[in-house]
């Protein structure tokens, strides 16, 4: 079964600073990848998403990942966090058994970023 | 344009009731999903449905039921409510095989 480990549940960064939201995935087949944000009290929206092509996708405020195939990794970076960047981050990958959809996507546990002035 | 709504934001329900919950999609959105994240861990799909037929459907006991109407709107219910069923209840729209734009969720209470 397909399964998404965000390997730290809180990351706590100070303004300005650089950060990274990891992200590994198991599968043995072609899958799409994406990172999710939710702020409190909010649903989930999508910040960028790997279907195929470049590794490197950037997304929506400033966030971008990379997809490593042979480490089956799909980290999140900015290069310079602000405070209004505190939110949760979902790593997903769509289940392949459901072929070509971006739908029914497996979700990690998430992480909790904290941006601290 | 209206974004994916979902009613009610809270409700309160008691254990061995049943609870409905309903979800409009984006305009011209004919796939609707829906998630149940429990406090602390990342959504887990329950079912999807696209031109009001299933077409997929997650690790969930038969006591979850959802359907779609013509207008592409959807209900998700649950029968014989149990405490482990409190949790936010997301609704994703989507084109079909396309990425999935959430709902802000509803957020069951099973006491």
């Amino acid at each position: 079964a397909q399964s998404v480990t965000q390997l730290d549940s809180q990351v706590p960064v100070f303004e300005e600073a650089p950060v990274e939201l990891r992200c590994n995935y198991s599968s043995s087949v072609s899958v799409y990848l994406f990172w999710y944000v939710q702020y409190p009290n909010q649903g989930l929206q999508l910040l960028l998403k790997y279907l195929s092509g470049s590794t490197l996708v950037k997304g929506i405020n400033g966030f971008e990942a990379e997809f490593n195939k042979s480490q089956t990794s799909f980290h999140l970076r900015k290069p310079s966090v602000h405070i209004s960047d505190t939110a949760e981050y979902f790593c997903a990958v769509s289940d392949p058994d459901y072929g070509g959809s971006q739908g029914n996507l497996i979700f990690g546990k998430g992480t909790k970023l904290s941006v601290k002035p | 344009d209206a974004g994916v709504t979902q009613s009610p934001t809270h409700l309160i329900k008691t254990r061995g009731q049943h609870v409905t919950l309903r979800c409009s999609p984006i305009s011209g959105h004919k796939s609707v999903s829906w998630y149940q994240q429990v406090l602390g861990q990342g959504p887990q799909f329950i079912f999807q449905y696209y031109e009001k037929e299933e077409r997929g459907r997650g690790n969930f006991p038969d006591r979850f039921s959802a359907r779609q109407f013509p207008n592409y709107s959807s209900e998700l219910n649950v029968n014989a409510l149990l405490l482990g069923d409190s949790a936010l209840y997301l609704c994703a729209s989507s084109l079909w095989k396309k990425e999935q734009y959430f709902g802000p969720g509803t957020r069951l209470t099973v006491t």
